[in-house]
């Protein structure tokens, strides 16, 4: 596709239960981020990965997140045991290197809301 | 935290007048990047300013960067109502560490 698609847009779920979002990158490129943002708060990064492997996930909170991306494309975050406090928007974003022109192109994002 | 911060929080200006949103960060950057988030949306990129750069434009935009001063500011020129959005800093770290500050709110009133 021409840019950065996450799925689903909007999730409920209910404490306790496990999710997965979404994102599929631009084709092509190698870097993949998710980032959390909350109401009037700027993007938190979470997970960095270059091709297949976590780069950086230094920005996970606790061992409930977790993200994948097996194939160097698509990727998957996932949230077991979800608490209230995880309810935020999930944002992804990819770029083509990262560190030539390291631009971030971003997704509209998932909304995730746990009752 | 190595975030970057802005200020305004939240700036309302008449359409055709200048906006001004400055940003701070901690440590030694590699680039500032400056994001634009239209309500519901995702992140776009805007303009790049690289550490040993002092200034930038791009259009309408105008970047400055003080290094000694950890600070940042975009002017956006002319104001137009469509520039109504969220307005968000990245200090970037390693060339792949990205800090995003909390934004500046800009609303231009037509």
């Amino acid at each position: 596709g021409a840019g950065v698609s996450q799925t689903p847009s909007n999730k409920v779920t209910e404490k306790g239960k496990y999710v997965e979002l979404r994102c599929d990158p631009i084709s092509g490129h190698t870097a993949l981020y998710w980032y959390r943002q909350s109401l009037g708060q700027g993007p938190e990064f979470l997970i960095y990965f270059q091709g297949t492997g976590a780069a950086d996930d230094s920005g996970l909170p606790n061992d409930r997140f977790f993200a994948v991306r097996p194939e160097g494309s698509v990727s998957t975050l996932k949230i077991q045991r979800t608490e209230r406090g995880d309810s935020a928007v999930y944002l992804c974003a990819s770029s083509l290197s990262p560190v030539a022109k390291n631009i971030q192109y971003f997704g509209a994002g998932t909304r995730l809301s746990v009752l | 935290s190595q975030q970057g911060e802005e200020d305004p929080q939240a700036l309302s200006i008449q359409e055709g007048e200048n906006a001004t949103m400055n940003c701070s960060y901690k440590t030694s950057i590699n680039n500032l990047q400056w994001y634009r988030q239209n309500s519901g949306r995702g992140l776009v990129h805007l303009i790049l300013i690289r550490s040993n750069e002092r200034e930038k434009h791009s259009g309408r935009l105008r970047v400055t960067l003080d290094t000694s001063k950890k600070s940042s500011s975009l002017l956006i020129t002319a104001s137009r109502a469509a520039d109504t959005a969220s307005y968000f800093c990245a200090a970037v770290y390693n060339f792949n560490k990205f800090y995003f500050g909390s934004g500046t709110k800009l609303n231009v009133k037509p």
